[in-house]
């Protein structure tokens, strides 16, 4: 595609439920990113994928929320349990490799837990 | 670990005139790169221009360009001609450029600085 993509837009959720964000990145791009933002916190990095090597989830809050790289490329990044902080938009983005190049965003997801 | 200082929580400009956003960080790594990027109510993060520390010349994109003082840390954003669609949140971004540990290739952001155009 052209660019970034994700889904869905928005979500609304209940607390306790499970939540799966997605985001298709630009073709040819080697590393994926994810980060949040929200108003308390600003724009916080969660976590990035390199080709095949292991992520790195040292921003990851909470033991709640994982990410999944398939075939590298597609990721969905999943919250368990949901609490109502962590309402927050969630933006992906990603770069052709990690070395020194620019992340292109996506139009993240805007998730909100009641 | 970096941080990233916007100090302008806000301004506004007159439609074609300049203005300019200020940024400053804290690292003590000699090599990086530095981002301005825009964020209008669509979500959408966009790029507006990046400076890798080891060039000593400012970037320049069309009607933006940064005053980088790399002793000083300090990365500045001037719009020149603003345009009403130039209305957003600017955001400056600091990335290292070597890995040194968990967490090193992110990019680190500062907390924003919203632009109003005036017509």
């Amino acid at each position: 595609g052209a660019g970034v993509s994700q889904s869905p837009s928005n979500k609304v959720t209940e607390k306790g439920k499970d939540v799966e964000l997605r985001c298709d990145p630009i073709s040819g791009h080697t590393a994926l990113y994810w980060y949040r933002q929200s108003l308390g916190q600003g724009l916080e990095f969660l976590i990035y994928f390199q080709g095949n090597s292991a992520p790195d989830k040292s921003g990851l809050p909470s033991d709640r929320f994982s990410a999944e790289r398939t075939g590298g490329s597609v990721s969905t990044l999943t919250i368990q349990r949901t609490q109502q902080e962590d309402s927050a938009v969630y933006l992906c983005a990603s770069s052709f490799s990690l070395a020194g190049d620019t992340q292109y965003f996506g139009p993240g997801t805007r998730l909100t837990v009641l | 670990a970096q941080t990233v200082t916007q100090s302008q929580p806000e301004m506004s400009v007159q439609e074609a005139e300049t203005v300019t956003l200020s940024c400053t960080y804290d690292t003590s790594e000699s090599d990086y790169y530095l981002f301005w990027y825009k964020q209008p109510p669509s979500r959408q993060m966009i790029l507006v221009i990046r400076q890798e520390a080891y060039k000593q010349q400012n970037a320049t994109e069309n009607r933006f360009s940064v005053n980088f003082q790399k002793a000083a840390k300090s990365f500045s954003l001037k719009i020149s001609d603003s345009q009403l669609g130039d209305a957003a949140m600017y955001f400056c971004a600091y990335r290292s450029a070597a890995y040194s540990g968990a967490g090193s290739y992110q990019l680190t952001f500062g907390k924003g600085t919203k632009l109003s155009v005036i017509p």
